[in-house]
């Protein structure tokens, strides 16, 4: 069946590299994305990338993908204690429509 | 503004009293879509929309009930609510249900059912 997972937490001193990891099952994935939760508020789409990328890259973001491991990952250059928040990976896979799986969300905590 | 608004934000009830939460769009979106998020099991999807008058069952409809009259509404409805329908509800859209189109949010509802 489908699946996305997640470790649930990561924490990282301020100005360091995060990397976010996700593992997926589906390999009938078109998009893969990674939203951002702030306490309170919904999530906020922060990038995405088409199955058939290895990497892309968004000023500080850097997103990974290896298909054929199924794992995707997100890197934050220069964290910031505004970066703390949680961290969803999610997949998109067709199913006639498309439908949306999300994993359990990765906790970052910024330590100043 | 562009947004996803979700009413009310929070809501404590008792067992088995019917409770609709509304949720609106501006943006003219064909895809809407109904999720709860619990601890450690991340965003699980209740029911989703492709356009008006059509839904489809998600990963965890039981208990729940929608519809879509109107191309910026897509409510949910618990007829007789129970205490594991406790969550955090968000509601999102998208302009269609294409996989390459991010869904955008609302702030959430947090229903707490004694």
């Amino acid at each position: 069946g489908e699946d996305v997972e997640q470790s649930l937490f990561l924490s990282v001193r301020e100005g360091d590299s995060s990397v976010i990891n996700c593992t997926y099952t589906d390999s009938s994935s078109t998009y893969l994305y990674w939203y951002k939760q702030e306490p309170g508020a919904g999530l906020q789409l922060l990038t995405y990338i088409f199955s058939n990328m290895d990497m892309k890259q968004d000023q500080r973001l850097t997103v990974l993908l290896n298909k054929k491991d199924k794992h995707l990952s997100l890197r934050i250059a220069d964290t910031q204690t505004g970066d703390s928040a949680i961290y969803f990976c999610a997949e998109t896979v067709p199913t006639g429509g498309f439908k949306t799986i999300f994993g359990a969300g990765t906790r970052l905590f910024v330590k100043a | 503004e562009a947004q996803v608004t979700q009413n009310p934000r929070y809501l404590i009830t008792v067992t088995g009293k019917k409770l609709t939460v509304t949720c609106s769009q501006n943006m003219n979106h064909e895809y809407m879509s109904w999720y709860r998020q619990d601890p450690g099991l991340g965003l699980r999807q209740i029911y989703y929309s492709m356009n008006v008058e059509v839904t489809d069952k998600g990963d965890v409809p039981e208990g729940y009930k929608v519809s879509r009259k109107e191309k910026r509404n897509f409510p949910l409805i618990l007829e007789s609510p129970s205490p594991n329908q406790t969550s955090l509800y968000f509601c999102a859209s998208s302009w269609t249900g294409a996989g390459n189109q991010p869904q955008h949010f609302g702030d959430g509802t947090r229903l707490s059912i004694l």
